[in-house]
């Protein structure tokens, strides 16, 4: 089933180790974006990649980074973690996808720094 | 890019129709309109997307005036599984280069 598979599920970090969140799609989308949601809040937009090879900051990029090296793959990292990082993580993608255009999310990553 | 405005939160009983209504007074030419539906633990997913005038699919009807600075979802007889947050999010999704703000959305309560 085409989509985007995010990897892992579900982490418990010590707050100073780097972590690297995986996200890859196999809708050839160009588009791809890195979301965070904290409990009972809405969605803020991290970083962004218009096609592989370039990416922007979003509302709240500090302490992440992400690299496009590739169409596919949209890792987000964070260098140095602090508890304040703790949130679920949703990438996702934009593009035609089944006759309209528009954003498939993958089922995100829940970070717990301590 | 297009900031939007919606309720914060809805409460609905099983079998009503629920309209949520989104402002958006600032909508580019180019702008199309689109609702997300999120479960809890879920990732947003598409719900509808329209231009002007009306839109409707299998589980929604979307409703554009024809200045386009707002818009009304428009669920019919809702059931308990309708409870989500819903976000209403404009922009020029062909252009490649925008990137969604999705705000807060509106949290709907669908109550027994």
């Amino acid at each position: 089933i085409a989509g985007i598979t995010q990897a892992p599920t579900s982490q418990i970090l010590a707050a100073g180790r780097r972590m690297t969140l995986r996200c890859t799609q196999d809708m050839r989308h160009n588009a791809m974006y890195w979301y965070r949601q904290d409990l009972g809040l809405g969605l803020r937009l991290i970083h962004y990649s218009n096609t592989a090879g370039t990416t922007g900051k979003g509302e709240v990029p500090d302490g992440y980074s992400v690299s496009r090296a590739n169409t596919d793959d949209f890792p987000l990292t964070l260098a140095s973690a602090v508890p304040s990082q703790t949130s679920v993580y949703f990438c996702a993608s934009s593009g035609w996808t089944g006759g309209r255009y528009g954003y498939t999310f993958g089922s995100g990553t829940r970070l717990t720094v301590v | 890019l297009a900031k939007t405005t919606q309720p914060i939160s809805m409460d609905s009983y099983e079998g009503q129709e629920v309209n949520i209504t989104c402002s958006h007074n600032n909508i580019a030419t180019n702008d199309y309109i689109t609702w997300y539906q999120q479960f809890p633990s879920q990732g947003p997913r598409f719900i509808i997307q329209g231009y002007k005038t009306k839109v409707t699919n299998e589980v929604a009807s979307l409703f554009i005036p024809a200045d386009r600075k707002s818009s009304t979802l428009s669920l019919p007889r809702v059931s308990l599984s309708d409870t989500a947050v819903y976000y209403c999010l404009v922009g020029d999704e062909g252009s490649g280069t925008y990137k969604y703000i999705f705000g807060t959305g509106t949290r709907l309560k669908v109550l027994a």
